[in-house]
């Protein structure tokens, strides 16, 4: 069983671009859940959502940032106009229902030049 | 306003040195209380669960201990294998059945051989 697979794990993009970033959860996962941590800091919760549906977006910037986790495919990640404060790793977890026990991914680094 | 504290931030110990690392919270509804390792570039990986005051677990050389506010990850005769970031995490309930993670910033761990 393939555990959480994350894709780019490393993407470089210049200010005002997209980002996307791509989350497979493990199989029989339909809670998926965004984090985002900066060196030295702690994780930072952004979103949790379930097949198709947002649960909590709470932690999300309200401007640029958006997720999805549609029926069929990963879940996305988008962030619209870079700017060089999102330069971070973005990690990915899944769970088969709400718990606490969460499988990560390894991350996915991004730079904004 | 929940919230986790970890502490130390940091701790450095010798081969063999047991110690305990700290996490204290103040949330509404308890819900579980987890433990993960992380370790560099890496995303973080379950440890433990815990639901109750007085509930213990124990895995290797780590063992975990909840009151009805804090929680404690001993270890003994830690080795350098056990060097990483050391995250807390308090589950509390959301709308619906779902539930939330509020995390602490984690205490980094180096054991020198």
């Amino acid at each position: 069983n393939a555990g959480v697979m994350q894709n780019p794990r490393h993407l470089v993009r210049r200010r005002g671009q997209e980002a996307r970033l791509r989350c497979s959860p493990m199989k029989g996962h339909s809670h998926v859940y965004w984090y985002r941590q900066l060196p030295e800091e702690g994780l930072k919760f952004m979103v949790y959502l379930q097949k198709e549906n947002i649960i909590d977006e709470s932690g999300m910037p309200k401007e640029r940032f958006s997720a999805e986790f549609p029926k069929e495919g990963p879940s996305i990640l988008r962030i619209q106009q870079v700017v060089r404060g999102d330069s971070a790793a973005y990690f990915c977890a899944s769970s088969p229902y709400s718990t606490g026990e969460l499988f990560f991914g390894e991350g996915s680094r991004l730079t904004v030049l | 306003e929940d919230q986790v504290t970890q502490s130390p931030e940091a701790l450095r110990l010798q081969e063999g040195e047991s110690s305990s690392l700290n996490c204290s919270y103040t949330v509404s509804g308890l819900r579980g209380l987890f433990w993960y390792r992380q370790d560099p570039g890496k995303g973080p990986e379950f440890l433990f669960t815990l639901y109750s005051a007085g509930e213990e677990k124990e895995k290797e050389r780590l063992k975990a201990t909840l009151t009805k506010k804090e929680s404690f990850l001993h270890i003994t005769a830690p080795k350098p294998e056990d060097s990483a970031t050391y995250l807390c995490a308090v589950q509390v309930p959301l709308a619906g059945n779902n539930r939330k993670l509020i995390w602490g910033l984690g205490t980094s761990l180096a054991v020198n051989p």
